[in-house]
C-alpha cells in the first residue's frame, strides 16, 4: 500500500519551455502533498506544501510564479516549471500524506530528473 | 525549530557486519522520527517510524532504530549488512509547529564491501 506515482521520470527540454510533473497517490487519498528539490549528493529541500483544494504554501526563496503547484484532487498534484532555464535542472521529488494525524508518514514518488538545455 | 544531524556522511561496512547509522535530533516537542532510504535516481522509501509508542522500532529489510530521549538520538541499525543495503539513508523529524513537514538530515551514504 501507500504507492505514489510520479511522471515523467526524466525530461530533457530546451530553455524557455514549461514542464509539468504529475504526482499521483494510487491507493490512498492524499490530503497533503509536498514537492522537493534535490541537488546531487545533497538532502531534500522542501519547495512547497499543498493541501487538496487550497493554494500551495511555498518555502522562503521559492518563486511561486516559477513553480506552479496545483492540487485539484485527493490523488493528484502537479508541479509546472514555467519558462525553465538551465539553473532549474535538478531532481524533483513529490510526496503524499494521507489522513490528518501528525504521525502519518510521507510516501515518496520516484522523482523526476529535469535537464534544461 | 526542529533539526536533524546525521553523524558521518559516509559509512563503509563489510558484508555481514553490523550497520550503525547515527541520527540526533533537536525538537522542543515530542518528535515524530523517520528513517528513509534512497537508491540512485529514485525517490525515498520509508524504513521505519517512531511515533511515541515503543522506543525500539522495527522496520523493513531487517532494520531497526531505538529512540533515546535522554540522548536525543534515533540511530538506525541492522545486525548483518547485505550488498543490497548500499544506498543513501536519511533521518527526518516532524511534529510541533512544523506540523507534517519533514526536516531531513544531510544523509549518510552506506557502502557495503564484499
Amino acid at each position: 500500500g501507500a504507492v505514489v506515482s510520479q511522471h515523467p521520470s526524466w525530461v530533457i527540454c530546451k530553455s524557455g519551455t514549461s514542464v509539468k510533473i504529475e504526482c499521483r497517490s494510487l491507493d490512498f487519498q492524499a490530503t497533503t502533498m509536498f514537492w522537493y528539490r534535490q541537488f546531487p549528493k545533497q538532502s531534500l529541500m522542501l519547495m512547497a506544501t499543498s493541501n487538496e483544494g487550497s493554494k500551495a504554501t511555498y518555502e522562503q526563496g521559492v518563486e511561486k510564479d516559477k513553480f506552479l503547484i496545483n492540487h485539484a484532487s485527493l490523488t493528484l498534484s502537479t508541479l509546472t516549471v514555467t519558462s525553465a532555464h538551465p539553473e532549474d535542472s535538478s531532481f524533483y521529488i513529490c510526496s503524499a500524506r494521507g489522513g490528518r494525524l501528525r504521525d502519518q508518514p510521507q510516501h515518496f514518488g520516484d522523482g523526476t530528473r529535469l535537464s534544461i538545455l | 525549530a526542529q533539526s536533524v544531524t546525521q553523524l558521518g556522511s559516509h559509512v563503509s561496512v563489510s558484508e555481514g557486519a553490523l550497520v550503525l547509522l547515527r541520527c540526533n535530533y533537536s525538537s522542543s516537542v515530542p518528535p515524530y522520527l523517520f528513517w528513509y532510504v534512497q537508491y540512485p535516481n529514485q525517490g525515498l522509501q520509508l524504513l521505519l517510524k517512531y511515533t511515541s509508542a515503543a522506543t525500539l522500532v522495527k522496520g523493513i529489510n531487517g532494520f531497526e532504530a531505538e529512540f533515546k530521549k535522554s540522548e536525543t538520538s534515533f540511530h538506525l541499525t541492522k545486525p548483518s549488512a547485505h550488498m543490497s543495503d548500499a544506498a543513501e539513508y536519511f533521518c527526518a523529524v516532524s511534529g510541533g509547529t512544523s506540523g507534517s513537514r519533514l526536516t531531513f538530515g544531510e544523509g549518510t551514504q552506506l557502502t557495503v564491501n564484499p
